[in-house]
């Protein structure tokens, strides 16, 4: 069983176009999170979230918007996505508190915005 | 804040040559440290980790990371590589803060086994 999951693997779309990534994750983890990797393998926090608190990269353009139906599941929204937007985004689920030493990720999407 | 850097993005040896890939981090704060593995095509996966005690850590295939704190480095080694290490490898920190869940990348380094 897939630990962490993410739809769809691929995802090619224009520039303008509002997108929408899935992540799910059968671990029972209460926190999970959204990675940016761009095209120079550089991996960077773009919102961690938990059933209490969202914690934004402030970096991060407004245009991305965490949505998480429930704890198993955090999906990622882009509107108005630009060439910029290229990348691979992984999704990440841990515990939390004294032992929420370790990640674990998803198997990326790569997204192409032509 | 966090920082991690991983001065060598490319790392070509020969098969059961050993190897080091080098991480130095800066941190105010304390901090865990992990080394993330990426193989082609896939997402990462924890190789190893620091929380505490000895500063020598080890993975079941054969890596070891070694805690130096009057460095600030967590390099990683391994005697004799295979074939199959060939992968992205990402050094990563954490704050010891309970809460501060966030990891903190380098910008990971290649290495390329050669036959």
């Amino acid at each position: 069983d897939t630990a962490v999951s993410q739809t769809p693997k691929y995802l090619v779309t224009q520039m303008g176009n509002d997108k929408s990534i899935k992540c799910e994750q059968n671990l029972g983890h209460d926190t999970m999170y959204w990675y940016k990797q761009d095209s120079k393998k550089f991996l960077k926090i773009m919102f961690s979230y938990n059933n209490k608190e969202l914690i934004i990269n402030e970096t991060v353009p407004n245009r991305f918007s965490p949505k998480s139906p429930d704890k198993a599941h955090l999906n990622l929204h882009i509107n108005s996505l630009e060439l910029g937007d290229s990348a691979v985004y992984f999704c990440a689920s841990s515990s939390t508190g004294k032992k929420a030493y370790e990640q674990y990720f998803g198997p990326g999407t790569r997204l192409t915005v032509t | 804040a966090q920082s991690v850097t991983q001065l060598d993005s490319q790392v070509p040896v020969f098969e059961e040559a050993p190897v080091e890939l080098r991480c130095n981090y800066s941190s105010s704060v304390s901090v865990y440290l992990f080394w993330y593995v990426q193989y082609p095509n896939q997402g990462l996966q924890l190789l190893l980790k620091y929380l505490s005690g000895s500063t020598l850590v080890e993975s079941i295939n054969g890596f070891e990371a070694e805690f130096n704190k009057s460095q600030t480095s967590f390099h990683l080694r391994k005697p004799s590589v295979h074939i199959s290490d060939t992968a992205e490898y990402f050094c990563a920190v954490r704050r010891v803060q309970v809460g501060a869940n966030n990891l903190f990348f380098g910008t990971g380094t290649r290495l390329t086994v050669i036959p």
